[in-house]
C-alpha cells in the first residue's frame, strides 16, 4: 500500500534562511509525487509535482524538490524563506497502480520568524 | 481563488441534525472529490466522482451521503453525525481522475458536531 511520511510536524525558520521539508514515501511502482501548501483558511494549492524525467523539479513561489529513488524521498527546498511562506505543507504520492488515488502525509507546519 | 467554491464555510450541528455541504467548480472539470482533514492526521479521501458517477467510496460511514447531480456540483449530505466527525471537509476537482491531472481544492467547510 502506498503511504507518505512527513517526519517533521512543525518547523520554525528565520526569514531569509534556507528551508528543507522532508518527505518519505512508500509505493510499489513508479510514483507520482506532489507538494501542496495550505495557508490558514484556504484549501490546498499545488506547489510542484514529479512524474518522470529530471529528478530536480521547480515549482511556484521559488520552491523546488528533488526525487531520490534510492532514499524513497521527495524533499522540498527553498533557498530563502519569506514571511508569506508560513503555512502547512503536504507531501502526497499517487500513481496509476492504486485506483489513481493520492495519499497525503500528515503535513508540516512552517513558522517563519522575523 | 482556485475556481472551486464551498458553502457553508463553517457549520455547527447537533448529532441529530441533517445538513448538507455544497461544492461547485467553475473549471470545466470532470472529476470531483471529497476529503476529510482532521488535525494532525493525513488528508483522507472519502469519495470520488468521475463524469457524475461515483468511482470510489473509501469505507465511509453511511451517515455521509454524497450526491453529484452534474459535473460542476457536488454535495455531501450529513445525518446523525458523531463528535469525531468534526473536521475540515475539502472538495477538489480535476480534469480527469488520472493523478497526472492537478487537483484544485476549495477552501473547505469547517464542521463542528456537538
Amino acid at each position: 500500500a502506498q503511504s507518505v511520511t512527513q517526519p517533521d510536524i512543525h518547523i520554525t525558520v528565520s526569514e531569509g534562511a534556507s528551508l528543507e521539508l522532508r518527505c518519505n514515501y512508500s509505493y510499489g511502482a513508479t510514483p507520482y509525487l506532489f507538494w501542496y501548501v495550505q495557508s490558514p483558511g484556504q484549501g490546498l494549492q499545488l506547489l510542484l509535482k514529479y512524474f518522470s524525467g529530471d529528478t530536480l523539479v521547480q515549482g511556484i513561489k521559488g520552491f523546488e524538490a528533488e526525487f531520490k529513488r534510492s532514499q524513497s524521498s521527495f524533499n522540498l527546498r527553498k533557498p530563502s524563506v519569506h514571511w508569506s511562506d508560513a503555512a502547512e505543507y503536504f507531501c502526497a504520492v499517487g500513481g496509476r497502480n492504486n485506483n489513481n488515488d493520492m495519499r497525503f502525509g500528515a503535513g508540516t507546519r512552517l513558522t517563519v520568524k522575523p | 481563488e482556485t475556481g472551486v467554491t464551498q458553502t457553508p464555510r463553517h457549520l455547527v450541528m447537533g448529532m441529530t441534525n441533517k445538513k448538507s455541504l455544497k461544492c461547485e467548480q467553475h473549471l470545466g472539470h470532470n472529476a470531483m472529490y471529497w476529503y476529510k482533514q482532521s488535525a494532525k492526521k493525513p488528508l483522507e479521501l472519502m469519495f470520488v466522482y468521475n463524469f457524475k458517477e461515483q468511482t470510489e467510496n473509501n469505507s465511509v460511514p453511511s451517515r455521509f451521503s454524497p450526491e453529484c447531480p452534474n459535473s460542476s456540483h457536488l454535495f455531501l449530505h450529513l445525518h446523525t453525525l458523531q463528535p469525531e466527525d468534526s473536521a475540515l471537509y475539502l472538495c477538489a476537482s480535476s480534469q480527469e481522475t488520472d493523478p497526472y491531472n492537478e487537483q484544485f481544492f476549495g477552501p473547505g467547510t469547517r464542521l463542528t458536531v456537538l
